[in-house]
C-alpha cells in the first residue's frame, strides 16, 4: 500500500533561515510526487510537482528514490511562507485514481 | 475565484439530521474528490468519483453518501449515522487524478 509521511506536524524557523519540510514516502512502483500549500484563508493549492523540476516561490523539491524522500526546501524563508503544507503521491500503476496525502506541515515564519 | 464552488461556507446539523453538502465545478474535469479535515490528521479521502454515475469509497466513507448525476456536481451527505461529523470539508476536482483543484471548503458543526 501506498503511504505518505510527513514527521512534523509543527515547524517553526526565524525569517531568513532555511526551510526543510520533511515528506518520506512508501511505493514500490516509481510515483509521482506533489507538494500542496494551504494559505491561511485560501484554498488548498499546488505548489510543485517533482516532475516539473521547478522553483515556485523559492521552493524546491528534489525526489530522492534511494530515501524515498521528497523534501521540501528553501533557502530563506519569509513570514508569507506561513501555511499548512500537504505532501502527496500519485501511484504511476494503471487504474490509479487517487493522490495519496501526509498529514501536513503547519510552517510557521517567525519575524 | 472559480472554477470549483463549494456551499454552505458554514452548516450546522443537529442530532439525528442528515445535512448536504453542495460542490459544483465548471473545470470540465470527469474526477471529483471529497476529503475531510482535521486538525493533526491531514486530508483524509471520504469517496470519490471518476466519471458520472460511478464513485468509489475512501477511506473514511461510513456514514457519508454520495451521487454523481452530473459531471458538474458532486454532493456529499453527512448522515446521522456519522457519529463525529464536525469537521473541515474539501471538494476537489482533478485531471486523472495527479492535478487536483480544491474548493475553499465547508465547515461543519454539530448543535
Amino acid at each position: 500500500a501506498q503511504r505518505v509521511t510527513q514527521p512534523e506536524k509543527l515547524l517553526s524557523v526565524f525569517k531568513g533561515a532555511p526551510v526543510e519540510l520533511k515528506c518520506n514516502y512508501s511505493y514500490s512502483g516509481s510515483p509521482e510526487l506533489f507538494w500542496y500549500v494551504q494559505y491561511s484563508r485560501q484554498r488548498l493549492q499546488l505548489l510543485l510537482r517533482h516532475i516539473s523540476r521547478e522553483s515556485i516561490k523559492g521552493f524546491t523539491a528534489d525526489l530522492n528514490k534511494g530515501e524515498t524522500s521528497f523534501h521540501l526546501k528553501k533557502p530563506f524563508a519569509q513570514e508569507e511562507d506561513s501555511a499548512m503544507y500537504y505532501c502527496a503521491l500519485f501511484p504511476k500503476a494503471r487504474g490509479a485514481q487517487k493522490l495519496v496525502f501526509g498529514q501536513g506541515t503547519r510552517l510557521t515564519i517567525n519575524p | 475565484d472559480g472554477g470549483i464552488t463549494q456551499s454552505p461556507k458554514y452548516l450546522f446539523r443537529k442530532e439525528g439530521q442528515n445535512v448536504t453538502l453542495s460542490c459544483e465545478q465548471n473545470l470540465n474535469h470527469d474526477a471529483m474528490y471529497w476529503y475531510r479535515q482535521d486538525p493533526g490528521q491531514g486530508l483524509r479521502l471520504i469517496y470519490y468519483s471518476q466519471i458520472v454515475n460511478d464513485f468509489q469509497k475512501g477511506d473514511i466513507a461510513e456514514g457519508y453518501s454520495v451521487s454523481r448525476e452530473k459531471k458538474e456536481s458532486f454532493p456529499l451527505t453527512v448522515t446521522s449515522a456519522q457519529k463525529n461529523p464536525t469537521a473541515f470539508y474539501l471538494c476537489a476536482s482533478g485531471d486523472r487524478g495527479r492535478l487536483q483543484y480544491f474548493g475553499a471548503g465547508t465547515r461543519l458543526s454539530v448543535l
